[in-house]
Order: structure tokens, then C-alpha cells, then sequence
């Protein structure tokens, strides 16, 4: 099946820093990637769609401004939490689907653990 | 927007004996129902799914039924191995024609044990 990579799958940092995380389609193009949130025990809530070549749609209640998505190519999204504070840590998932397979299934990254200090 | 409920919350069954996990959604235009199973601080991975126009789709040991007039579906799993513990979540979107990805809404999860 597709694979979809992750990076980092951990990253520490101290409050006020900011942190990128990348998801990438490897065998395949993904003019649409989505960011979820994991907090521990619970489901994973979407965050936003990202969309390439275009502004990502946030869901309810997520900062645009404190989470940067920019989908600059078929391939790869980023999120970006700006300004880190110790409650956004939690583990941040990704996924793409392969629009070109004819099937909507989704194909999750390995998500990123974040522990903000 | 989509809602899904999923029960229950916790599953403890003994090696051997069937596991069943139900959900239900909101939106009667939902059309497409994934599950997936993800290992602790792993990846979630898809294990099965149905779209609406079927009512059961069967692949070994796991099921899934769709009964779209009471927007509920349901996952079954026969002969559990320890294998099979993890944390199960379902899910519903509306699924869009080619050139459209439609969001997930996912089911609050089930923690299912397969004890020895």
C-alpha cells in the first residue's frame, strides 16, 4: 500500500520555540494531506486539511496562527506549531490519501511525538 | 458536522472468542466507513472498511456490517489472537468524486484485550 513518512517521530523543545514537522507521500501524489491531534488514550481530531497550492482548511477552534500548514508540493505538508507551550504537547499525526488509486482510503505517517518543556 | 459515538470503550475477551465493536454516526450522508487498529504509539493502520452501498464485506477473521437506515456499523472480529489487542477506531466521511479527499471523522476508540 502507500506509504506516507513522518518526521520528526520525536522532538523536544522548550516553550516559545517553534517546531516543524513533515509528512511526505512517498509512492504517490496527495493533492490533500490531513493533520490530526492524539492526545494520550483519546481519538485522533483532526486539525485541518491541508491542500496544495492553497490555504489549509482549520477545523473549529484550531489558531491558523499557532499551527502553520503549508502544502507546497504534491508530496509534502508541513506543520508548523509556533510558539510551543507545554499544552501542545501531544502526539501529531498525519495522513494523505492517494487520490489517484480511486479509493478514499487513508494512509496514516508514524506521527510525532511533541514534548514541550 | 459528522458525529460518531463508538461502545464500547474498553473490550476484554479471552483467545478464541469474538470481539464486536459498534458505532454510529450522524450524518446520513456519511458513505464510507473505515476502521483501523493502532498499536500503542504506533501508526493507526486500516484493517477493513465498507462503503454504503454494501451491507457486510468480510476479510478472514474480521467483519463489518452497515445497516444505513439506523446509521450504525459495527466491526467483528472471530477466533481473537493476542495479536489483535490494540486500540480499535472507526470512522465516517462523506466520500467525494476523483479529485476530492473528504475528512475523517473518527469514533472515540476501543481498547480491546485478548487475554491467554
Amino acid at each position: 500500500g502507500a506509504v506516507v513518512s513522518q518526521h520528526p517521530s520525536w522532538v523536544i523543545c522548550k516553550s516559545g520555540t517553534s517546531v516543524k514537522i513533515e509528512c511526505r507521500s512517498l509512492d504517490f501524489q496527495a493533492t490533500t494531506m490531513f493533520w490530526y491531534r492524539q492526545f494520550p488514550k483519546q481519538s485522533l481530531m483532526l486539525m485541518a486539511t491541508s491542500n496544495e497550492g492553497s490555504k489549509a482548511t482549520y477545523e473549529q477552534g484550531v489558531e491558523k496562527d499557532k499551527f502553520l500548514i503549508n502544502h507546497a508540493s504534491l508530496t509534502l505538508s508541513t506543520l508548523t506549531v509556533t510558539s510551543a507551550h507545554p499544552e501542545d504537547s501531544s502526539f501529531y499525526i498525519c495522513s494523505a490519501r492517494d487520490l489517484g488509486a480511486g479509493n478514499p482510503i487513508q494512509y496514516f505517517g508514524a506521527g510525532t511525538r511533541l514534548s514541550v518543556l | 458536522g459528522e458525529n460518531v459515538e463508538q461502545h464500547p470503550s474498553t473490550l476484554s475477551v479471552q483467545e478464541g472468542d469474538s470481539a464486536v465493536i459498534k458505532c454510529t454516526y450522524s450524518d446520513s450522508a456519511s458513505n464510507y466507513f473505515p476502521w483501523y487498529k493502532q498499536e500503542l504509539g504506533k501508526r493507526p493502520q486500516l484493517i477493513i472498511d465498507i462503503r454504503s452501498n454494501v451491507g457486510e464485506k468480510k476479510d478472514q477473521r474480521i467483519a463489518v456490517t452497515l445497516n444505513k437506515t439506523a446509521k450504525h456499523f459495527s466491526l467483528h472480529i472471530t477466533e481473537t489472537q493476542p495479536e489483535d489487542s490494540a486500540v480499535y477506531f472507526c470512522a465516517a466521511s462523506i466520500r467525494g468524486g476523483t479529485g476530492t479527499a473528504s475528512k475523517l471523522t473518527f469514533g472515540t476508540g476501543t481498547r480491546l484485550q485478548v487475554t491467554l
